[in-house]
């Protein structure tokens, strides 16, 4: 199975301040297609996962222009340029292109 | 827009069984695959099974694999998850997801939990 690797496991960020999230595979992530198969997601306390971005930098519709994603092969990351309130949760990375699906660990953001 | 409503989750005993259903709105449920993923309690997310559109295919993770049939009613906008001889380790929030490699869209989750 893949793995997928995230970090750090906690971020603590102020608000207004930019934030990364690091997320790395265990092999390419790139389809036979040529598309990677690389989504962002993010879970708010007590609410179902959401998913930010698709294919490594596609954002999902209503989703705030702050939260951009990037990367290629087997090192992908999330960025938020301007963290608010609203981004307390935690984010997992997931590769759709290899059998089973994985998910990355989770990173726990939260405000300083 | 879409929606998808889980039910049937409750407490059941190891080595029992349980159904789940999802219910679908807001998309022409007939062109998706869709899946179920699932999350114990503090922990991350697990996929659990998918199944295609026209149910031509299915694929389960190996920790359910034998025990979890997964099955959908188009005309129904349904999608089911049959659970049986259930383990502690089953324990999670289940939920009904569109789509198989994108995970567009999420449920909101049923709780099983596997206890005696």
């Amino acid at each position: 199975d893949v793995v997928m690797t995230q970090s750090p496991l906690s971020l603590p960020v102020t608000l207004g301040q930019p934030a990364s999230i690091s997320c790395r595979s265990s092999q390419s992530l790139v389809y036979s297609d040529g598309s990677t198969y690389l989504n962002w997601f993010q879970q708010r306390p007590g609410q179902s996962p959401r998913r930010l971005i698709y294919k490594v930098f596609h954002r999902d519709s209503g989703v705030p222009d702050r939260f951009s994603g990037s990367g290629s092969g087997t090192d992908f990351t999330l960025h938020i340029s301007r963290v608010e309130a609203e981004d307390v949760g935690v984010y997992y990375c997931m590769q759709g292109t290899h059998w089973p699906l994985t998910f990355g660990g989770g990173t726990k953001v939260e405000i300083k | 827009q879409v929606q998808l409503v889980e039910s049937g989750g409750g407490l059941v005993k190891p080595g029992g069984s349980l159904r789940l259903s999802c219910s679908a709105s807001g998309f022409r449920f007939s062109d998706y695959y869709m899946s179920w993923i699932r999350q114990a309690p503090g922990r991350g997310l697990e996929w659990v099974a998918y199944i295609h559109s026209a149910s031509y295919y299915v694929d389960y993770a190996d920790s359910v694999k034998g025990r979890f049939t997964i099955s959908r009613d188009n005309a129904k906008n349904s999608l089911y998850l049959q659970m049986n001889n259930v383990r502690v380790e089953d324990t999670a929030i289940y939920y009904c997801v569109r789509d198989r490699r994108e995970l567009e869209n999420w449920g909101q989750g049923a709780l099983v939990t596997v206890s005696s």
